[in-house]
């Protein structure tokens, strides 16, 4: 079982520029969701899922896109980079029973917007 | 937005008994959890209470919780190196597992 997969691992890009995280989990949970992480702030919810087909924002959600065209992948779309941006994005998975609370954390994307 | 607040750092002796404390103001919060992330990895899920209980124990690990005081503590059991990490708390509010985290608590366990 290889979880929650984040790709890449590591990006730099430059202001303007487009780039899109990819975040795949093979647990077949329902609910998908993005945070970024950022020194002394802990974790902040970007954008979520809670089903193919729909999506939410969450705390952060200017600047991100995203979209859940299957149970499987969740990708974050930065449309436009800016140095603001800069942080490190982990996506994260859970499934919709009650009785099954953990959520599954991706390895993280570390980004730098120069 | 509902806050959730933890002390920035925490140093103890190999040994002895960590007590990390986390408040939060959401006193709709259906669970609560700890987390543990470890330098370059991603969160790993420690243990959670549900909101009608007031202690949990899982090996080490006791976790208390006061609703009327909405505060959480996760206290960890004779602390050994492999500890020394960062501890984020979190509560979870209606459906769809969203997470409100705490700033999270650097644990440095010195020999």
């Amino acid at each position: 079982n290889a979880g929650v997969t984040q790709t890449p691992k590591f990006q730099v890009l430059k202001t303007g520029q487009s780039m899109t995280l990819q975040c795949a989990q093979d647990m077949n949970h329902e609910y998908m969701s993005w945070y970024r992480q950022d020194p002394g702030m802990g974790l902040r919810l970007i954008h979520y899922s809670v089903g193919a087909g729909i999506t939410d924002q969450g705390e952060v959600p200017n600047g991100y896109n995203v979209s859940r065209s299957t149970t499987e992948d969740f990708p974050l779309r930065l449309l436009s980079a800016a140095p603001s941006q800069t942080s490190v994005y982990f996506c994260a998975s859970s499934s919709r029973d009650r009785g099954q609370n953990e959520a599954f954390f991706g390895q993280g994307t570390r980004l730098t917007v120069v | 937005g509902e806050d959730v607040e933890q002390s920035l750092f925490l140093s103890v002796r190999e040994g002895d008994s960590s007590v990390i404390n986390c408040t939060y103001t959401d006193s709709s919060s259906t669970y609560l959890y700890w987390y543990k992330q470890e330098p370059g990895a991603g969160l790993q899920l420690l243990t959670y209470i549900f909101s009608n209980m007031d202690m949990k124990q899982d090996q080490r690990l006791t976790v208390l919780l006061n609703k009327k005081d909405k505060h959480l503590s996760l206290r960890i059991a004779d602390t050994q190196t492999g500890d020394s990490a960062i501890y984020f708390c979190a509560n979870q509010r209606g459906g769809g597992n969203k997470l409100t985290f705490g700033t999270g608590t650097q644990l440095k366990v010195e020999l």
